[in-house]
């Protein structure tokens, strides 16, 4: 099993350049997730799955669009990039599915994202 | 909205010292998890806490759960330079999301 993959490693984008970061899960997980880390600041979620065809908000939302067409699948989608989306970004999956989230999560390697 | 909060945000201690990190969540817990991430790395599961009052170890690492399932701390006796990283808690918040703790990092120096 390769767990969770992310693509790419790093990335250099300029303002206002759009851009798609995948990631995939080979575990057959139903909850899939994307986090952002900064110094500082912990891991924020920004858009979550509990299944194909299912998204929603995290707590940092703003600037970033998600879908879920296949369980393997979570691609994170950034519309116009800004110098405040400089960040590592991870994606994480899991078995859990409900309220509780009482199952370990599995995080990505990373993508480390700069934008200029 | 719920908060996890951790202290302290740094910690720096000579190999062989104790370390513990705190994690203190504004709302009651069903479980907390913690993670650990190297430098460079991504987070990695450690252990997760269900009941009030629980106590689990791994070799050094001795996990706790408050009794009032708002709070949790992480204790590593007798540091080593391979546990250099830092800790986080996470625990669940409305929905199926998950709250992470702003993470405690943790500098081993021999």
């Amino acid at each position: 099993n390769a767990g969770v993959t992310q693509t790419p490693k790093f990335q250099v984008l300029k303002t206002g350049q759009s851009m798609t970061l995948q990631c995939a899960q080979d575990m057959n997980h139903e909850y899939m997730s994307w986090y952002r880390q900064d110094p500082g600041m912990g891991l924020r979620l920004i858009h979550y799955s509990v299944g194909a065809g299912i998204t929603d908000q995290g707590e940092v939302p703003n600037g970033y669009n998600v879908s879920r067409s296949t369980t393997e699948d979570f691609p994170l989608r950034l519309l116009s990039a800004a110098p405040s989306q400089t960040s590592v970004y991870f994606c994480a999956s899991s078995y859990s599915r409900g309220a509780r989230m009482d199952n370990e999560q599995f995080f990505g390697p990373g993508t480390r994202l700069t934008v200029l | 909205g719920q908060q996890v909060m951790q202290i302290p945000q740094y910690q720096h201690v000579q190999e062989g010292e104790d370390f513990t990190t705190y994690c203190n969540s504004s709302t009651t817990l069903s479980n907390i998890q913690w993670y650990k991430q190297r430098p460079g790395g991504h987070p990695v599961f450690l252990i997760q806490l269900v009941k009030s009052g629980e106590v689990k170890k791994q070799k050094r690492l001795t996990f706790q759960f408050g009794e009032a399932k708002k709070n949790s701390s992480l204790h590593i006796t007798a540091t080593q330079t391979t546990d250099v990283g830092t800790y986080f808690c996470a625990g669940p918040g409305t929905a199926s999301k998950l709250t992470f703790g702003t993470g405690t990092r943790l500098q081993v120096t021999l």
